[in-house]
C-alpha cells in the first residue's frame, strides 16, 4: 500500500499570503494524484488531479505540480474560504490512499 | 447537478452490523464513466478508502476490510448500499458516499457524510 505524508501537518498564513502543501508518495505514482479541501463540518471537495489539472469551477488561485514522488498545492494568495484541511490521495496503485492531511489556519 | 446523500443508523453496538445508503439524484446511476464509492474518515485520521461499485453490480473492496463489507447496487433506486458487519469501536466514523471516475478513480462528488458510532 502507498503511503502519503504530508507536511506541514499545519500552516498558519495570513490572507493574502502564499501556502505551499506538500505531499510525499512512497513510491512513484506518476501523476496520479488528486487534492481535496475540507471546510470544518463539510466533505472534501475535489480540487486537483492528475497532479495539476484543476477541476471544474476552481479559482486559478490553486494550483498543483509535481517533482518525482513529490507533489505540491500552491494557493497563491489566500482568501477567507481557503482556511482548511487539504488531503491528497493518490490513485495510481490500488486501493487508493489518502495523506493525514494539512490545515491552512489564519495567522 | 448532482446529489448524493447517505442515510442509515447513526447509533451501531460492537459486533452488529452497520448498514447505509446513498441516494444519488440528479443523475443516473447508470454510467459507464463512474464507480460509486465509500469513503470513512475516523475521528482525528485521514480518509480510508473502503470500496466501490460500478451499476452492473462489478464491486471492489479495500483489501483491509473486505472479509466484512458487502456494496450494492439498486440501479431501479438509483442508490447504492454498503454493509459492514462485525464492527468495533475502529468503526466509528464519518462515512461518505462519493463519485469516482471510472479511469482516474479519484472522488469528483461527495455526498454530506453520515456520522456513525459504534458502541454499546
Amino acid at each position: 500500500e502507498i503511503v502519503l505524508m504530508q507536511s506541514p501537518a499545519t500552516l498558519s498564513v495570513s490572507p493574502g499570503e502564499r501556502a505551499t502543501l506538500s505531499c510525499r508518495a512512497s513510491q512513484s505514482i506518476d501523476t496520479k494524484l488528486a487534492w481535496y479541501q475540507q471546510r470544518p463540518g463539510q466533505a472534501p471537495s475535489l480540487l486537483i488531479y492528475g497532479a495539476s489539472t484543476r477541476s471544474t469551477g476552481v479559482p486559478p488561485r490553486f494550483s498543483g505540480s509535481a517533482s518525482g514522488t513529490e507533489f505540491t498545492l500552491t494557493i497563491s494568495s489566500l482568501q477567507s474560504e481557503d482556511f482548511a484541511v487539504y488531503y491528497c490521495q493518490q490513485y495510481k496503485n490500488w486501493p487508493q490512499t489518502f495523506g493525514q492531511g494539512t490545515k491552512v489556519e489564519i495567522k | 447537478q448532482l446529489q448524493l446523500q447517505e442515510s442509515g443508523p447513526g447509533l451501531v453496538k460492537p459486533s452488529e452490523t452497520l448498514s447505509l445508503t446513498c441516494v444519488v439524484s440528479g443523475g443516473s446511476i447508470i454510467s459507464s464513466s463512474h464507480y460509486w464509492a465509500w469513503v470513512r474518515q475516523p475521528p482525528g485520521k485521514r480518509l480510508e478508502y473502503i470500496g466501490s461499485i460500478f451499476y452492473s453490480g462489478t464491486a471492489y473492496q479495500n483489501p483491509s476490510l473486505k472479509s466484512r463489507i458487502t456494496i450494492s447496487v439498486d440501479t431501479s433506486k438509483n442508490q447504492f448500499s454498503l454493509r459492514l458487519n462485525s464492527v468495533t469501536a475502529a468503526d466509528t466514523a464519518v462515512y461518505y458516499c462519493a463519485r469516482q471516475d471510472n479511469t482516474e478513480p479519484y472522488f469528483d462528488n461527495w455526498g454530506q457524510g453520515t456520522r456513525v458510532t459504534v458502541s454499546a
